[in-house]
């Protein structure tokens, strides 16, 4: 199957800074890439989704300011969480998808801001 | 959007045992997807079955569109099978259930 692959695989932060987290697809242009939030044992929790060279789908309740979505290329996203505080500490994964077919993810990172 | 229900929530097998794993949508979907998340929480790919059978090995999956349900065989568990499974279907999103954890005991 197809490489995703995300970066950093885990990061501590201080409350009040920002973090930005790489999502790559290694062997395949996607047209689609999606981010999800995930909490100690729930299931994963579509936040956005973005299109190469276009502003990011945010799902409803999810603050567009405080994560920053770029879709910059076919091959990259970044989601940066801005003024982190301890709630916003979780795992977070990517997705990488061509239109209409299979989603690969990437290794997920983990968040922890204390 | 669609709502994604996964049964049963939780599972325990000795190991050698088979198990269904049951994924019901609220509507149709174009694309189904099965997957298992490890211990480090990378979710690998089991099966990308928007309709029909597959088979990987021992796992197998079938999804019945028309139904609006996909299930997950696991034959001949053994104990590295054990963790979650998550089924995901899309309209354009891809939304998750909330799981299966299956435990396989030696």
């Amino acid at each position: 199957g197809a490489v995703v692959s995300q970066h950093p695989s885990w990061v501590i932060c201080k409350s009040g800074t920002s973090v930005k987290i790489e999502c790559r697809s290694l062997d395949f242009q996607a047209t689609t890439m999606f981010w999800y939030r995930q909490f100690p044992k729930q299931s994963l929790m579509l936040m956005a989704t973005s299109n190469e060279g276009s502003k990011a789908t945010y799902e409803q309740g999810v603050e567009k300011d405080k994560f920053l979505i770029n879709h910059a290329s076919l091959t990259l996203s970044t989601l940066t969480v801005t003024s982190a505080h301890p709630e916003d500490s979780s795992f977070y994964i990517c997705s990488a998808t061509r239109t209409g077919t299979e989603a690969f993810f990437g290794q997920g990172t983990r968040l922890t801001v204390v | 959007g669609i709502q994604v229900e996964q049964s049963p929530p939780d599972l325990i097998l000795q190991e050698g045992a088979n198990s269904t794993l049951r994924c019901n949508f609220s509507d149709s979907v174009n694309n189904l997807q099965w997957f298992h998340q490890n211990p480090w929480g990378q979710l690998i790919n089991l099966f990308y079955i928007p309709s029909g059978t597959k088979q990987n090995g021992r796992l197998s999956a079938t999804t019945v569109a028309t139904e609006r349900y996909s299930l997950l065989y696991i034959s001949s568990s053994q104990t590295t099978d054990s963790g979650v499974y998550f089924c995901a279907g899309s309209q354009g999103n891809l939304i998750f259930g909330k799981g299966t954890k299956l435990s396989v005991k030696p």
